[in-house]
Order: C-alpha cells, then structure tokens, then sequence
C-alpha cells in the first residue's frame, strides 16, 4: 500500500544553521508529494509540492527534489530562523486516484533556538 | 476572504456525549475531509466526500459520523461509541478533481473528554 516515512524528531537547530528532514515513500506509478507545515495550535499550510520526478518544489527558502530512484522528497532549507519552528509533515497523493485523499507522516517537529 | 473555518477551537465532552464539530468552507470546493491528529501518529483520514449527498469512510471511521446536505457544510459528530475521541480535528477541503491540488486545512478543533 501506499505509505510515508519521515524522520522522527524533535530536530534542533540553532539559527542560520542548514535543515534537512528526510522523507521516503512507498507508492505505485507516480505519486504527488507534498511537504506540509503546522504552527503551534493551527491547521496545516502548503509549503511547498512536486508532482513528476526530478520536480523540485521551493517556498520561503525551503527546498525539496522528487526523486524517484531513491523514493524520497526530502525537505532542505539553508539557514533557518526562529520564526520556521513547527512541526513539518510529508505527504502523497496517489497516482490515479479518484479523490484527493493525502497520506501523511507522522511530521517531523522543528524548534529553532536564536 | 476566501477560506475553510471549524468551531469550536476547544470542545470538552462528556462520557457518553455525542459532540459535532462544525467545518464550513467558502472555496466553492467539492471535496471535504476530516483528519484526526494525535502525537505521534500523523494525520489519519476519518471521512471524506466528493459530492453533496455522498460520502465515503476512511481508515477510522468507527464512532464517527457525518452529513453533507450543503457543499459548504461537512459536520463531523463524534458518538459515544468513540472510546478514545480525545484528540485534534482537522477539516480539509480541496478542487474534487485529483490532479495534484492543493488542500486547504482549517485551524482544527482540539477535543477533550472530561
């Protein structure tokens, strides 16, 4: 079936410092992947999204590469502030599907300290 | 200002209570979903509808319940027979059609039994 991993945190990091969270998938053909943010209290945010291989998607400094040979979408952003602390959540949609129903990973959460 | 809104943000139940939380959305979207988050384990998909009038059970639909008589409504009631409801709901709404759209979360309603 169709699943995703992400790495577990908490990741700490201090600011400007580079931020890598990985994310790996299982899926048939070729999924969407998407990367998702939530503030504290708040519901989730697009961050950014790629929906073919070798796609990259980008937002607010942050990076991610759809690579199909590795099944991975990892999230990167050079130098992080305090303000990008929140729990960061990977997600597909399936290839063909008829809906737009999302798999999520158990999100990664990211405290920035100044 | 175009966007989805669920009430309350805080809702406190009592043993055997049924509860409804309220997801209203004003993006001439076809699709709703509820998602059901707790610490550690993601997002996990409760219902979700394609089309007033019809929609279909994810992976935890068990003690839980939902209408759409209007596109913009898809009211969730969490029954009694939920024996662990203590947790964050997400309302989501998206375009029906797959073809890698985005999804557009609320600011969720934190649930607690009391």
């Amino acid at each position: 079936g169709n699943s995703v991993t992400q790495m577990e945190g908490p990741v700490t990091l201090s600011e400007e410092a580079f931020l890598t969270i990985n994310c790996t998938y299982t899926a048939t053909g070729y999924p969407s992947l998407f990367w998702y943010v939530q503030y504290p209290g708040e519901g989730l945010q697009l961050l950014l999204k790629a929906t073919k291989a070798d796609d990259k998607g980008s937002n607010k400094g942050f990076e991610a590469t759809y690579r199909k040979e590795t099944t991975s979408f990892h999230l990167e952003k050079g130098s992080v502030q305090v303000s990008d602390s929140a729990v960061y959540f990977c997600a597909l949609e399936p290839y063909g599907g008829a809906t737009n129903k999302l798999i999520f990973g158990t999100g990664t959460l990211l405290a920035v300290q100044p | 200002d175009g966007g989805i809104t669920q009430s309350p943000k805080y809702l406190f139940r009592k043993e055997g209570q049924n509860v409804t939380l309220s997801c209203e959305q004003n993006l001439n979207h076809d699709a709703m979903y509820w998602y059901r988050q707790d610490p550690g384990q993601g997002l996990r998909l409760i219902y979700y509808s394609q089309i007033v009038n019809d929609f279909q059970k994810g992976d935890i639909a068990e003690g839980y319940s939902v209408s759409r008589e209007k596109k913009e409504s898809f009211p969730l009631t969490v029954t009694s027979a939920q024996k662990n409801p203590t947790a964050f709901y997400l309302c989501a709404s998206s375009p029906a059609r797959t073809g890698n759209t985005e999804a557009f979360f609320g600011q969720g309603t934190r649930l607690t039994v009391v």
